[in-house]
């Protein structure tokens, strides 16, 4: 399978604690994506990267959420003294793009990280 | 803000067309994706652009403001959640909330 993975794909954690998801972008792709899901909502953007460089961030990212990727392949989005509102679906995405601002890639989505806080 | 509609629940028959609308308040947005989720499984992408196009059973039309995606001869098994987005300048995605397909047999 080459599509986008993302691991775990269920963490169950008590507030306070910290945890910290994985994507795998497919291969070839240079562009990188967090999102967040919430129950009856669509996917809300977190973050973004191209390679390495973490080019865009949403307010939505506060100061517990950090995103790296290291050596500009996979992903990792860790939170910090998790808080119930943190519960969510986390999904990766990936893109070739070759253009500017106005690209027109396409998003491949991986299967999610359901987080739940109790 | 920038947000996206679209309608919650859509039902239909086997065999009909089935049409989501879907309307957008983002700001210099000039593309729309529609994608396909099944529970538990990763969003696929149907079709997208900003111009009317087709993939297979999946027609897209495009105005400035609004998009609709239309399936037809929609089975049973298209049953699902269909997610329509907008991308302005830059790289991110504004989804809507979600348009839950039902098909009655």
């Amino acid at each position: 399978d080459t599509g986008v993975s993302q691991d775990p794909r269920h963490k169950i954690t008590k507030r306070g604690q910290n945890v910290t998801f994985r994507c795998d972008p497919i291969s070839e792709h240079n562009r990188l994506y967090w999102y967040r899901q919430t129950l009856g909502q669509g996917p809300e953007f977190l973050t973004y990267f191209q390679n390495e460089a973490q080019l865009e961030k949403s307010r939505l990212l506060s100061d517990r959420f950090s995103a790296e990727r290291p050596k500009g392949s996979f992903s990792t989005l860790e939170i910090q003294r998790t808080e119930q509102g943190d519960s969510a679906m986390y999904l990766c995405a990936s893109s070739l793009g070759s253009g500017g601002r106005e690209s027109t890639d396409t998003q491949y989505f991986g299967p999610g990280t359901r987080l739940t806080v109790l | 803000k920038d947000q996206v509609f679209q309608p919650s629940t859509v039902a239909s028959s086997e065999g009909a067309v089935v049409e989501i609308f879907c309307n957008h308040s983002v700001s210099n947005a000039y593309n729309f994706f529609w994608y396909l989720h099944f529970p538990g499984c990763a969003p696929r992408l149907l079709v997208k652009g900003s111009k009317p196009s087709q993939q297979g059973r999946y027609n897209m039309t495009y105005e400035r403001f609004s998009s609709s995606l239309l399936i037809l001869q929609v089975r049973e098994a298209d049953a699902a959640v269909y997610y329509c987005a907008c991308k302005a300048a830059g790289n991110k995605l504004t989804f809507g909330g979600g348009t839950r397909v039902l098909v009655k047999p």
